[in-house]
């Protein structure tokens, strides 16, 4: 079984400081690993995410993760954050066994972006 | 290119009642998810079809939940009766089917509808 462990429920930040937003995961298999957002009354949009190759992804809005193996870790982060950038940001997991994928969601995140 | 629609975008109904969500995904997409989010909580799968057959329901309460996607295309979610514990948003997303060797299938997703359950 797989399971997301997003350990900050809300983080608060002024407006052009950097943030990280923290995700662990578990799995006894190998994985792919996802960074959604959550814009007030809106669905989930996919911000980036980890297939293979380098640990560091980049993905929309200036946002990028690391994954790391050893620590079992997927954390974001911006390195200057916008008023726009207030949202909940989810992180999720799917193992790469063949076939069927279930995603896993995490509990969320919320950003609030302080003027 | 329209994204996933959903209706209605609120619902309120008193426990014991019956309700309905319709979802229609983007065009040609054969995937199609419905999630459960509580307050507080990430999203939860309640159901996934491939074209209008069912890949995995195995988090659907069948005692009063039940999906159905006729056609392939869109789908509608129904809980009866309701309890005060299914007050949620119900998300509907799709994705185009592509190989296991590239990776997962990227979900687009609805902007969901909130039921309240008095």
């Amino acid at each position: 079984a797989q399971s997301v462990t997003q350990l900050d429920s809300q983080v608060p930040v002024f407006e052009e400081a950097p943030v990280e937003l923290r995700c662990n995961y578990s799995s006894s298999v190998s994985v792919y690993l996802f960074w959604y957002v959550q814009y007030p009354n809106q669905g989930l949009q996919l911000l980036l995410k980890y297939l293979s190759g380098s640990t560091l992804v980049k993905g929309i809005n200036g946002f990028e993760a690391e994954f790391n193996k050893s620590q079992t870790s997927f954390h974001l982060r911006k390195p200057s954050v916008h008023i726009s950038d207030t949202a909940e940001y989810f992180c999720a997991v799917s193992d790469r066994g063949g076939g069927y994928q279930k995603v896993t969601f995490g509990t969320g995140t919320k950003l609030q972006v302080i003027p | 290119e329209a994204g996933v629609a959903q209706s209605p975008r609120y619902k309120i109904i008193e426990k014991r009642q019956s309700v309905a969500f319709w979802c229609n995904p983007i065009s040609g997409h054969a995937t199609l998810y419905w999630y459960q989010q509580i307050l507080g909580q990430g999203p939860k799968l309640l159901i996934q079809f491939q074209n209008n057959g069912v890949v995995d329901d195995s988090q659907l309460p069948k005692d009063r939940f039940s999906a159905e996607r006729l056609k392939g295309v869109d789908s509608t979610l129904k809980i009866q009766p309701a309890k005060l514990e299914d007050s949620a948003v119900y998300l509907c997303a799709s994705s185009f089917p592509g190989t296991s060797a590239s990776g997962p299938d990227t979900q687009y997703f609805g902007p969901g509808t909130r039921l309240t359950v008095l």
